[in-house]
């Protein structure tokens, strides 16, 4: 099993950006499928993004594209997701999450989540 | 507006065997396996159920899973106190080339 440990809750002002990390230990990381769920308050789960270390290719969801950048870092075993130009309604919890296979839906492993706040 | 659609609640009683459904289009699970996965209160989710009908090791054999055509269901018998939780189906959708998730269903025991 994989273990994801993620960075702490975040408040940020409209308009700014964040970048959450999620750092795994155990297996090989560079050929994981990363990708980052995230949970707005009282609703359901939303696919942001993935990527494999080992290609640095990411692949991106069509609403979020332009906004989003995932990256990894194989020398540290995290991957990093930043989120810019946010508005209040990207106000939620962020998993980082790691998927079996790719195109699978199959995700084994989550981080415990970071809490984004965005207020004025 | 989730892709895939789950009813927004379900409920049973200690003991009782309760399915939730979960429904979708050629494009996701008409044509792709489907997971499952419980949230419990305040926690990250959990996957629960994999490739339609495969138990990761732990998960009780009271959680089972099925999939038809595009609509997939996940079913729980004797159900207990502790399966009080949040479920989501999620299957990869080729159209909009990454997963999707259903909206949820919060499943209360009585």
């Amino acid at each position: 099993q994989v273990h994801l440990v993620q960075s702490g809750a975040e408040v940020k002002k409209p308009g700014s950006s964040v970048k959450v990390s999620c750092k795994a230990s155990g297996g090989s990381f560079n050929s994981y499928i990363m990708s980052w769920v995230r949970q707005a308050p009282r609703q359901g789960l939303e696919w942001m993004g993935g990527i494999i270390p080992i290609f640095d290719s990411p692949n991106y969801a069509r609403k979020f594209q332009g906004r989003i950048t995932i990256t990894a870092d194989e020398s540290t075993s995290t991957a990093y997701m930043e989120l810019s130009s946010l508005i209040s309604e990207d106000t939620a919890v962020y998993y980082c999450a790691r998927e079996y296979s790719s195109s699978s839906s199959r995700f084994d492993d989550w981080g415990q989540g970071t809490l984004l706040t965005v207020s004025s | 507006q989730s892709v895939l659609t789950q009813p927004p609640s379900a409920s049973g009683t200690p003991g009782q065997r309760v399915t939730i459904s979960c429904s979708g289009s050629n494009s996701n699970i008409g044509s792709k396996t489907v997971n499952w996965y419980q949230q419990l209160p305040g926690t990250a989710p959990k996957l629960l159920i994999y490739s339609n009908n495969r138990r990761p090791s732990g998960v009780p054999d009271r959680f089972s899973g099925s999939k038809s055509g595009t609509s997939a269901s996940l079913a729980i018998s004797g159900l207990q106190s502790e399966d009080e939780a949040d479920y989501y189906c999620a299957a990869w959708d080729d159209s909009l080339n990454g997963p999707v998730f259903g909206g949820g269903t919060k499943l209360t025991v009585l």
